[in-house]
């Protein structure tokens, strides 16, 4: 039984381009999380997201980035025009349930490094 | 907003000893509490989570006490190992079914041979 799945596990960009981050749930589990993690910090809230819905994006910056959860496939989080404070490691999490109150289960994270 | 927060940066412990990792929260609809254990370059593993509607809660080698009347959360790890060294986060949910879990900073427990 995979656990949640993200990729790359590493990435680099230059500034300007663009980040794109992929999130696999456990099987069975239709709601999915973003989370940034700064070096020596916790991680802070980015988006909530079901199926083709964005349930919360109250932690997302209001420029340049933009998640998705489609019917098929990975959930994605896009970053534009990337700058070095997007720099960070990035987790992904599922859950069977939403709304903040069920378990949430993280993948490894994809450590996004911006030159 | 929410706040949530460690009392200590850095918790050393003798192998073999018990260890009591403190987190206090601010929003007091939160009911949802989970303890987090990070490894380096790893993801967050889930430890234990309490609802509020307990005080206690008991795992294997690991208890979580919440106080709701001081905001107040502790995990407590028994007999400690060298696999317990990592950074521990509590996390909290914003209560009323609030989206999203807010973590405090971290407390990195290191185990001394």
């Amino acid at each position: 039984n995979a656990g949640v799945m993200q990729n790359p596990r590493h990435l680099v960009r230059r500034r300007g381009q663009e980040a794109r981050l992929r999130c696999s749930p456990m099987k069975g589990h239709s709601h999915v999380y973003w989370y940034r993690q700064l070096p020596e910090e916790g991680l802070k809230f980015m988006v909530y997201l079901q199926k083709e819905n964005i349930i919360d994006e109250s932690g997302m910056p209001k420029e340049r980035f933009s998640a998705e959860f489609p019917k098929e496939g990975p959930s994605i989080l896009r970053i534009q025009q990337v700058v070095r404070g997007d720099s960070a490691a990035y987790f992904c999490a599922s859950s069977p349930a939403g709304q903040g109150n069920h378990e949430q289960y993280f993948g490894p994270g994809t450590r996004l490094t911006v030159t | 907003g929410e706040n949530v927060g460690l009392h200590l940066p850095t918790l050393s412990v003798q192998e073999g000893d018990n260890s009591i990792i403190n987190c206090a929260y601010s929003n007091s609809a939160s009911d949802y509490f989970i303890w987090y254990k990070q490894e380096s370059g790893k993801g967050p593993q889930f430890i234990i989570d309490i609802r509020s509607n307990m005080d206690k809660r008991q795992g294997q080698r690991v208890t979580v006490l919440l106080n709701k009347t001081v905001k107040h959360l502790s995990l407590q790890i028994a007999a400690t190992q060298p696999g317990d060294s990592a950074v521990y986060f509590c996390a909290v949910n914003g209560g009323g079914g609030a989206d999203g879990l807010t973590f405090g900073k971290g407390t990195h427990l290191i185990i001394q041979p």
